[in-house]
């Protein structure tokens, strides 16, 4: 009984080019949610998506970030022109329902921007 | 002002010690409130939720919210060395999706 699995676990890019996330939620879940922990800072919510359409990406930054879950396969969270800014850990997690009591977390990727 | 503040320690208790952590936020209208713990290099594990204020136990565990102060602690009882993690509190308004997380505070329990 998988877990949230998200890959790649550590990502390198240098400035300037993209960066894919992939988020598989646990089997069953049809909610996604992406969070960014930046060094030294909490986690802050980033966006949540279901199946094909965005709920609520109140905390994606305007600019060069972007976030989708198809119907099939798994949630993506872009970041175009990588900036070194952009380092962090970024964690998705899901649920089956929209979640009013927390949620189970992947392991996240971690993105160091060169 | 930080919505959830938390102190960072680190915090180090000998094996047994009781522990105790806590939170405090501004945002009156929090009403779901978490905690999590996260180990080195993995991802936030929910250890225990509770809906507005009151006491909550669960094992070794026990989550108390104080909404009158914006107080909200977590009590480790006969703490043991593989306890040393990271822990978070988070919350949330109305929404309940959206968590509001501290920083959270690195916990050390020593054999």
């Amino acid at each position: 009984n998988a877990g949230v699995m998200q890959n790649p676990r550590h990502l390198v890019r240098r400035r300037g080019q993209e960066a894919r996330l992939r988020c598989s939620p646990m089997k069953g879940h049809s909610h996604v949610y992406w969070y960014r922990q930046l060094p030294e800072e909490g986690l802050k919510f980033m966006v949540y998506l279901q199946k094909e359409n965005i709920i609520d990406e109140s905390g994606m930054p305007k600019e060069r970030f972007s976030a989708e879950f198809p119907k099939e396969g798994p949630s993506i969270l872009r970041i175009q022109q990588v900036v070194r800014g952009d380092s962090a850990a970024y964690f998705c997690a899901s649920s089956p329902q929209r979640a009013d009591y927390g949620y189970t977390f992947g392991s996240g990727t971690r993105l160091t921007v060169v | 002002q930080k919505e959830v503040e938390q102190d960072p320690g680190p915090l180090s208790v000998p094996e047994g010690a009781i522990v105790s952590l806590n939170c405090t936020y501004s945002n009156s209208a929090f009403q779901y409130f978490m905690w999590y713990r996260q180990y080195s290099r993995k991802g936030p594990e929910l250890l225990m939720y509770t809906y507005s204020s009151g006491n909550k136990e669960d094992g070794r565990f026990t989550a108390q919210v104080d909404k009158s102060s914006k107080y909200i602690s977590l009590f480790i009882r006969d703490s043991q060395p593989s306890d040393s993690a990271t822990y978070l509190c988070a919350m949330s308004g109305a929404t309940g999706y959206a968590l509001n997380f501290g920083k959270g505070t690195s916990l050390l329990v020593t054999p």
